[in-house]
């Protein structure tokens, strides 16, 4: 299996600018999670989704943010306007619900740098 | 919200040294989870521990699940230039409705072995 795939790997946009984030889950999981990285914060969950649909967007910062996931291998994380304090590494995940294991597989990562 | 504390933050130790690193909280978690993340990748998740006491080894790395279910440890043993990383464990819960949950990370310790 190809593993998660975010795309692109880097962005570089200036404030004010639409900024979006994508990412295919990995075949047959049905449970996808937004992560954002940073040194001074660590590993923070934005929101999550059960089979297509968002349970949890209590981390999603502001209304500036959104995400969607139209279908079960794909999904979209926007930020609009983007901001310099939004510069950070955001991780798509995927896991198959199943059992206490919520055993979670990290994509690679898109690193946003907004000037 | 629930928190997870690690310590170290930051270890650098030699070649051949044990080391141990401490993730602790006040919250009661269904399960734990150990993750290591490499520069310019997702984590990877290590292992899971799910029952209370419970004792995981993964060749020279050991992991325990503290009886309470709130704490965990990891204990590396003879440490090689490999085990260089961030290492992050993350508490998971169950969803009322039975399906996978988001992760609380801590923030991570950032162990260099040096040769």
């Amino acid at each position: 299996d190809a593993g998660v795939i975010q795309s692109p790997r880097h962005e570089v946009t200036e404030m004010g600018q639409e900024v979006t984030l994508r990412c295919k889950p990995i075949s047959g999981h049905n449970s996808l999670f937004w992560y954002r990285q940073t040194m001074m914060r660590g590993l923070e969950l934005l929101i999550y989704f059960n089979n297509n649909v968002p349970i949890d967007d209590s981390g999603m910062p502001e209304d500036r943010f959104s995400a969607k996931m139209p279908n079960a291998s794909f999904s979209t994380l926007k930020i609009q306007p983007s901001e310099p304090r939004d510069s950070a590494v955001y991780f798509c995940a995927s896991s198959l619900r199943s059992g206490f294991g919520y055993e979670q597989y990290f994509g690679p990562g898109t690193r946003l740098t907004v000037t | 919200t629930q928190l997870l504390e690690q310590s170290p933050q930051f270890l650098s130790i030699q070649e051949g040294e044990n080391l141990t690193v401490y993730c602790n909280s006040s919250s009661v978690f269904s399960s734990l989870q150990w993750y290591r993340q490499e520069p310019g990748e997702g984590p990877v998740l290590l292992v899971t521990v799910v029952t209370g006491g419970e004792v995981k080894k993964l060749k020279r790395l050991t992991f325990q699940f503290g009886d309470a279910r709130k704490d965990s440890s990891l204990h590396i043993t003879a440490a090689q230039p490999g085990d260089t990383g961030l290492y992050l464990c993350a508490g998971a819960n169950m969803y009322s409705g039975g399906g996978a949950d988001g992760l609380t990370f801590g923030k991570g310790t950032h162990l260099i072995i040096q040769p």
